[in-house]
């Protein structure tokens, strides 16, 4: 297993452009997470899918973003209509659910990094 | 509001001497606590975590410690070397199984 794999690392794009992260998670890990840092603050929870079902969404996940898992495997991240405040780094994390006091660690892909020019 | 904390931005330390990262936390629905290490241009690694069940969880030469009371936990790396420069992310969870919620980080130098 090569572990979360993220596609593309790096990505430019002109303000008002649409934008789509792709995420490919450990295989055997059902739940998927989309996180989002910017410069000097840690990762911010945006959504995250238990197999297909899109469990939860942050208010920071405006009408811009959509996010999907279509067949409980790869994810995928839309930014619509792109902001100069959309700039940051996308990390999608994957693990398996854990009861009470299971590991729980995530573990996360390198991320892409958004440029919104 | 910020229910994980981490008030010191950065630290240096020398080679050889111990590293103490902070972590505070106002939810006390929280039951579970992470440490990640983050390198330049990569994802976030798990390090070590512990639940609040315990006090002390140890892995090698990193040790996590919880005061539930104090809501506050540390993270120590004795002896620190020069590979764990590096950002340190606290991250907490309550036991509904909700997603991390991660703090603001701290960057760690070891200077040789």
């Amino acid at each position: 297993d090569t572990g979360v794999s993220q596609d593309p690392r790096h990505k430019i794009t002109k303000r008002g452009q649409n934008v789509t992260f792709r995420c490919d998670p450990i295989s055997e890990h059902n739940r998927l997470y989309w996180y989002r840092q910017t410069l000097g603050q840690g990762p911010e929870f945006l959504t995250y899918f238990q197999n297909e079902a899109q469990l939860e969404k942050s208010r920071l996940l405006s009408d811009r973003f959509s996010a999907e898992r279509p067949k409980g495997s790869f994810s995928t991240l839309e930014i619509q209509r792109t902001e100069q405040g959309d700039s940051a780094m996308y990390l999608c994390a994957s693990s398996l659910p854990t009861k009470g006091t299971g590991t729980g660690g995530y573990t996360f892909g390198s991320g892409t990094r958004l440029t919104v020019v | 509001d910020q229910q994980v904390k981490q008030n010191s931005p950065s630290l240096s330390v020398q080679e050889g001497r111990i590293s103490i990262l902070n972590c505070d936390y106002t939810n006390s629905m929280f039951d579970y606590f992470l440490w990640y290490k983050k390198y330049p241009a990569e994802g976030p690694t798990f390090l070590i975590s512990i639940s609040s069940i315990k006090d002390k969880n140890e892995d090698g030469r990193f040790t996590v410690f919880l005061n539930k009371s104090a809501k506050h936990l540390s993270l120590h790396i004795v002896p620190s070397q020069p590979g764990d420069s590096a950002v340190y992310f606290c991250a907490a969870r309550d036991s509904g199984n909700t997603p991390l919620v991660f703090g603001k980080g701290t960057r760690l130098s070891v200077i040789a």
